[in-house]
C-alpha cells in the first residue's frame, strides 16, 4: 500500500457542487498538508495541520476547508466548486519539515 | 508574489548530455532548499536538498549549487538519461518549514 492514498484519483463534479477529497497516511506523521498544482504554477499551499488539533490556512485557503479527524487523515472540501478550482490536488506529510511524502494526487474538474 | 522563480519552464537534452535548472529566491530567512521530482500521474519525490552552509551537494548523477550572495541555486543533471524525464520543481522553506515551490520545469531527455 502507499504511504498517502488519495480518493478519489479523479473526479468531475458540476459548479456549485461541495465536494470532499480524502487523505489518509501510513507513515506515522503528525503534519499533513494540501496543495494544489496548476500548469505553470508549481503547488501553492491551501492548508496544513501539524497536529489533530492545530490546522492553519495556506496562501490559497479561499473557497476551501479542512477536517483532521485523526492523525492519519486529512480532508480537504470545497464547500461550492467553482470552476477555476479546476486543478491537481496533492496531499502530503512529514514528521519534521523536511523530507516530505506526497501522494499521487487528485484530478479534480469543475464544469 | 512568487518568491521561488525559476527557469527554464522547459528543457530538452539530448541523452549523456547536462541538465541544467535554475532557481531565484527573494525571502532571506529560507534555510532549506530541496528540488523535487514529478513523474506523470505520480506526486512529487524529494530528489535533493541543501542547507545555505554549504555550496555544492552531489548524489549521484544530481547536483545543487547554491549561491547566498546571490540568491540562487540550481539542478544539474549530469549524464542525463530519457529515464530522468519529468518535472522538476525547487522549493525553499523558513523555520516554520511550509514549503514554497517554484513554477516547474518540464524536462526531456531525448533517445
Amino acid at each position: 500500500d502507499a504511504d498517502v492514498t488519495q480518493t478519489p484519483r479523479n473526479r468531475i463534479t458540476k459548479t456549485g457542487k461541495r465536494i470532499m477529497l480524502e487523505c489518509s497516511q501510513t507513515k506515522g506523521h503528525d503534519r499533513m498538508y494540501w496543495y494544489r498544482q496548476d500548469p505553470g504554477l508549481g503547488l501553492r499551499l491551501i492548508y496544513y495541520s501539524f497536529d489533530v488539533k492545530d490546522i492553519n490556512k495556506g496562501e490559497i485557503s479561499d473557497g476551501y476547508s479542512v477536517s483532521r479527524q485523526a492523525q492519519a487523515k486529512f480532508s480537504l472540501s470545497l464547500e461550492s466548486a467553482i470552476p477555476n478550482q479546476t486543478a491537481l490536488y496533492f496531499c502530503a506529510t512529514n514528521q519534521d519539515g523536511y523530507g516530505y511524502t506526497f501522494g499521487s494526487g487528485t484530478r479534480l474538474t469543475v464544469v | 508574489q512568487q518568491q521561488v522563480k525559476q527557469s527554464p519552464q522547459s528543457l530538452i537534452v539530448q541523452k549523456g548530455g547536462i541538465s541544467i535548472i535554475n532557481c531565484a529566491y527573494e525571502n532571506t530567512a529560507f534555510d532549506y532548499f530541496p528540488w523535487y521530482q514529478q513523474f506523470p500521474g505520480k506526486g512529487p519525490a524529494l530528489l535533493i536538498a541543501i542547507r545555505p552552509d554549504v555550496s555544492e551537494k552531489k548524489e549521484g548523477r544530481f547536483t545543487i549549487s547554491f549561491n547566498k550572495s546571490a540568491k540562487q541555486f540550481s539542478l544539474h543533471i549530469m549524464d542525463s538519461q530519457p529515464g530522468d524525464s519529468a518535472t522538476y520543481f525547487c522549493a525553499a522553506s523558513g523555520s516554520a518549514r511550509q514549503l514554497t515551490f517554484g513554477s516547474g520545469t518540464q524536462l526531456t531527455v531525448l533517445p
